[in-house]
């Protein structure tokens, strides 16, 4: 199985400035099948981002997507007040999906 | 609008079986894969299992594997989880997802329903 590893747990950032959360995967695994969702408290998640980097539909052009092999990179340029919420990468792999267990990025 | 609307999640004693349904609507149904996904309240998310279009692939995370049955029905639109042998450990919100691409293969989640809470608990 390949486990999936966020950094960092918590990010702690201002409105305005640069998000970098990070997806490190145990094993290299195909760029197509890694997404990210964002969820926010009380909500179910949302896609983001898949094939690494192609932003679903109505995503904002903030959030972009990067990476291969077994780093993958989301970075939201300018953080806005909406933003703050828990990012989870997922990757799709042998008839079988794993989660990252989640960054949340909190208002500083 | 894409929907999809979960129910008979409840409680439910350790060893006891329970039947989750959703219903989906504002897409064609029969065109694209589907899966369940749980959360504990608080903690991250697990795929729990997936079913193509025609039922045709189908699979199961290891931790559910032999317990639980996914299945699906195209004439009512509808997407089913049966639970067998259930433990502490299952307690979660079970969430009904739209597989985005359609066809016999699995690809990523969109979108998500709003989740049916299952405690197991004597």
């Amino acid at each position: 199985e390949v486990v999936l590893t966020q950094s960092p747990g918590t990010l702690s950032l201002s409105p305005g400035e640069r998000a970098t959360l990070s997806c490190r995967a145990s094993q290299s695994i195909s760029g197509s099948y890694l997404t990210w969702y964002q969820q926010k408290p009380g909500q179910a998640p949302r896609l983001l981002i898949y094939g690494a980097s192609s932003r679903a539909t109505g995503i904002p052009d903030r959030f972009s997507g990067s990476g291969s092999g077994t780093d993958f990179t989301l970075t939201i340029s300018r953080l806005e007040p909406e933003d703050f919420a828990v990012y989870y990468c997922q990757q799709y792999g042998s008839s079988s999906y794993t989660f990252g267990q989640g960054t949340k990025l909190e208002i500083k | 609008e894409v929907q999809l609307v979960e129910s008979g999640g409840g409680l439910v004693q350790p060893g006891r079986s329970l039947r989750l349904s959703c219903a989906a609507s504002g897409f064609s149904f029969d065109d694209f894969a589907m899966h369940w996904v749980r959360q504990v309240p608080g903690k991250g998310l697990e795929w729990v299992s997936g079913i193509s279009w025609n039922s045709g692939n189908i699979a199961y995370a290891d931790s559910v594997k032999g317990r639980f049955t996914i299945s699906r029905d195209n004439a009512k639109n509808s997407l089913y989880l049966q639970m067998n042998s259930l433990r502490p450990e299952d307690t979660a919100l079970y969430y009904c997802v739209k597989d985005f691409q359609g066809g016999s293969h699995f690809s990523w989640f969109d979108p998500w329903g709003q989740g049916t809470l299952v405690t197991v608990s004597s």
